[in-house]
């Protein structure tokens, strides 16, 4: 099956700082999400990227569906962007479909 | 926006107990999911239904069943609870083939005892 792998596996950055995560998949897929886990477990959708890039404020992701990765770009990250973040892949074949979930990047923005 | 809706936030139950957890999504979504997640071992999806008393089994549907009677409401049924079975548990829904982008409920934190 699809392999998704998330790096780095922790991050710590003071406040302010920028940041990247990755997410690489091994093999193609129909769509990716981008989700941020908060401290309460709920997991607030980011993005839905299949290709190209999008922006939200701060926040903006690029996926290169033909090279099998997408990143997550974080711009002056703030105490509240701390949590987990996934990344998940859709994947339709023969009539059934599929969502993987990577293991997550687990970011710290300190004060 | 979408909005999905999990009925317990918190839950504690004793081993052998019959666990029912509700889930209820808004926006005639045609797939709905229920997942479970674990340190360490990320999510993990548990059953599927991509219509009204269709299920599909995921990767780990051992100790539980579901339920769909009506298109807004998937039901998670533990028949009878194990400690093994304490976890987070997650609904998610997605349109189908409108679209396949999933929006999560809150969770339900589960602890059997």
């Amino acid at each position: 099956g699809i392999q998704v792998e998330q790096s780095p596996p922790d991050l710590i950055l003071q406040e302010g700082a920028n940041s990247t995560l990755r997410c690489n998949f091994s093999d193609s897929v129909n769509n990716l999400q981008w989700f941020h886990q908060n401290p309460w477990g709920q997991l607030i959708n980011l993005f839905y990227i299949p290709s190209g890039t999008k922006q939200n404020g701060r926040l903006s992701a690029t996926t290169v569906a033909t090279e099998r990765y997408s990143l997550l770009y974080i711009s002056s990250s703030q105490t509240t962007d701390s949590g987990v973040y996934f990344c998940a892949v859709f994947r339709a074949t023969s009539g059934t479909y599929k969502y993987i979930f990577g293991t997550g990047t687990r970011l710290k923005v300190l004060a | 926006d979408v909005k999905v809706t999990q009925s317990s936030r918190y839950l504690v139950k004793r081993t052998g107990e019959k666990v029912f957890l509700e889930c209820v999504q808004d926006m005639d979504h045609e797939n709905m999911f229920w997942y479970r997640q674990d340190p360490g071992l990320g999510l993990r999806l548990i059953y599927f239904s991509y219509d009204v008393k269709m299920k599909e089994k995921g990767d780990i549907p051992e100790g539980y069943s579901v339920s769909r009677e009506k298109k807004e409401r998937f039901s998670l049924i533990l028949e009878s609870a194990s400690t093994n079975q304490t976890s987070m548990y997650l609904c998610a829904s997605s349109p189908g083939a409108g679209g396949y982008e999933q929006y999560f409920g809150p969770g339900t934190r589960l602890t059997v005892t």
